[in-house]
């Protein structure tokens, strides 16, 4: 367990539908990236948040948005889903605003568009 | 924009052979990250690089930082089945983010 939470594990939807991701970081981590994994592919840099706020912005769709809360939990949400948003949603935390000491990574939710 | 290349894509080995993959920056690089992802699995963070011409060893694993802070290599030394996975570098850009590599994956042949 990294200590990082995503749920859920799992999504099935169909095209056009709109669902939310979410995610809890490492007890003390302030920033929350958000990354896309498609299959067999690289790790795409969509958001990430610090403490809140937005602090950088990667290649994110404008169908997808993030925030953060004051609890330091994320949610991305997904709309007008289409078939090639299928891919591993992963969420990683850090203690600071940046990466200084690595990334932990959640285990990701896997969503399939159908 | 920054890019940072990796090679190869992938890499067959049989097990005991030894296994390289570089990572090559158009920029100078803070640090450099290694991470490690299992087949299903998340990427699990290995090891940082700050120091310009650092070497680090973890047991069979040994990483290195270019000079010019613009490279890197991960070696493994006699791979075992464990080791199979996709190695990622990611570099630690002028504005504190990390720019990933496009994996390395490991794969050992039967």
């Amino acid at each position: 367990d990294s200590g990082v939470t995503q749920t859920p594990k799992h999504l099935i939807t169909a095209t056009g539908q709109r669902v939310t991701l979410r995610c809890s970081p490492r007890s003390g981590d302030l920033s929350v990236y958000w990354y896309q994994q498609s299959l067999d592919q690289g790790l795409q840099f969509l958001i990430q948040y610090y403490n809140g706020e937005e602090r950088a912005k990667g290649n994110i769709l404008e169908r997808f948005s993030a925030q953060q809360f004051p609890d330091l939990h994320s949610e991305l949400n997904l709309s007008s889903l289409e078939l090639g948003d299928s891919a591993l949603y992963f969420c990683a935390s850090s203690l600071t605003s940046g990466p200084l000491y690595g990334y932990t990574f959640g285990s990701g939710t896997r969503l399939t568009v159908v | 924009g920054q890019q940072v290349m990796q090679i190869p894509q992938y890499q067959h080995v049989q097990e005991g052979e030894d296994f390289t993959t570089y990572c090559n920056s158009s920029t100078t690089l803070s640090n450099i990250q290694w991470y490690k992802q299992r087949p299903g699995g998340h990427p699990v963070f290995l090891i940082q690089l700050v120091k310009s011409g650092e070497v680090k060893k973890q047991k069979r694993l040994t990483f290195q930082f270019g000079e010019a802070k613009k490279n890197s290599s991960l070696h493994i030394t006699a791979t075992q089945t464990t080791d199979v996975g996709t190695y990622f570098c990611a570099g630690l850009d002028s504005n504190y983010q990390l720019i990933w590599g496009a994996g390395t994956k490991l794969i050992i042949k039967p």
